[in-house]
């Protein structure tokens, strides 16, 4: 596609909840990053995906959150018996690849409020 | 360990006054730097980016960045403020050629535009 797109845009859930946000990156990107911004913050590194693989996924608060990329394409952001603490915007990128020094592309987010 | 500093956190210019962001950023090895710009309820969209080749980087809508090795800074500049300008901008910084371009992002700098 012309960007990246990423569904819902908004999800309210309860606590405890389980919840997949999806991500569609780029046409022909390699590289894929979930991100998650809380209110009056930068965003914060969650994973990274380089292909189907996720290369590095130190940025993942817990073993509640999950991620997966099965195809190289889409990715979908899993997070489990959500808490009021994950209310966040979680935002997803793409780029060419690595080593490209080309920035990345960003999503417009999904807006996750756990009450 | 990477890291980026914005001083300031609000900034106000009058419409057609000079725009000036800090930034200043810790890198243990040579630095990618960019800066991102965020309207409200949209994802990140990419200003401008160093990657090592010109120190004087120009990007879209007439903003332009320096980097300065010996400050370890990376502050943007605009000559004349637009109103359109007003919205939340981030410095950001990774490590080049480990084949993860992870980014590190500032907390942000919300510029608001005096008419």
């Amino acid at each position: 596609g012309a960007g990246v797109s990423q569904t819902p845009s908004n999800k309210v859930t309860e606590k405890g909840k389980y919840v997949e946000l999806r991500c569609d990156p780029i046409s022909g990107h390699t590289a894929l990053y979930w991100y998650r911004q809380s209110l009056g913050q930068g965003p914060e590194f969650l994973i990274y995906f380089q292909g189907t693989g996720a290369a590095d996924d130190s940025g993942l608060p817990n073993d509640r959150f999950f991620a997966v990329r099965p195809e190289g394409s889409v990715s979908t952001l899993k997070i489990q018996r959500t808490e009021r603490g994950d209310s966040a915007v979680y935002l997803c990128a793409s780029s060419l690849g690595p080593g490209q020094g080309d920035g990345y592309t960003f999503g417009s987010g999904t807006r996750l409020t756990v009450v | 360990a990477q890291s980026v500093t914005q001083l300031g956190s609000h900034v106000s210019v009058s419409e057609g006054a000079l725009v000036l962001l800090r930034c200043n950023y810790s890198s243990s090895v040579p630095p990618y730097l960019f800066w991102y710009v965020q309207y409200p309820n949209q994802g990140l969209q990419l200003l401008l980016k160093y990657t090592s080749a010109a120190t004087l980087v120009k990007g879209i809508n007439g903003f332009e960045a320096e980097f300065k090795k010996s400050e370890t800074s990376f502050h943007l500049t605009k000559p004349s403020a637009h109103m359109s300008d007003a919205a939340e901008y981030f410095c950001a910084v990774s490590d080049r050629g480990f084949g993860n371009e992870k980014l590190t992002f500032g907390t942000g700098t919300r510029l608001t535009i005096i008419p």
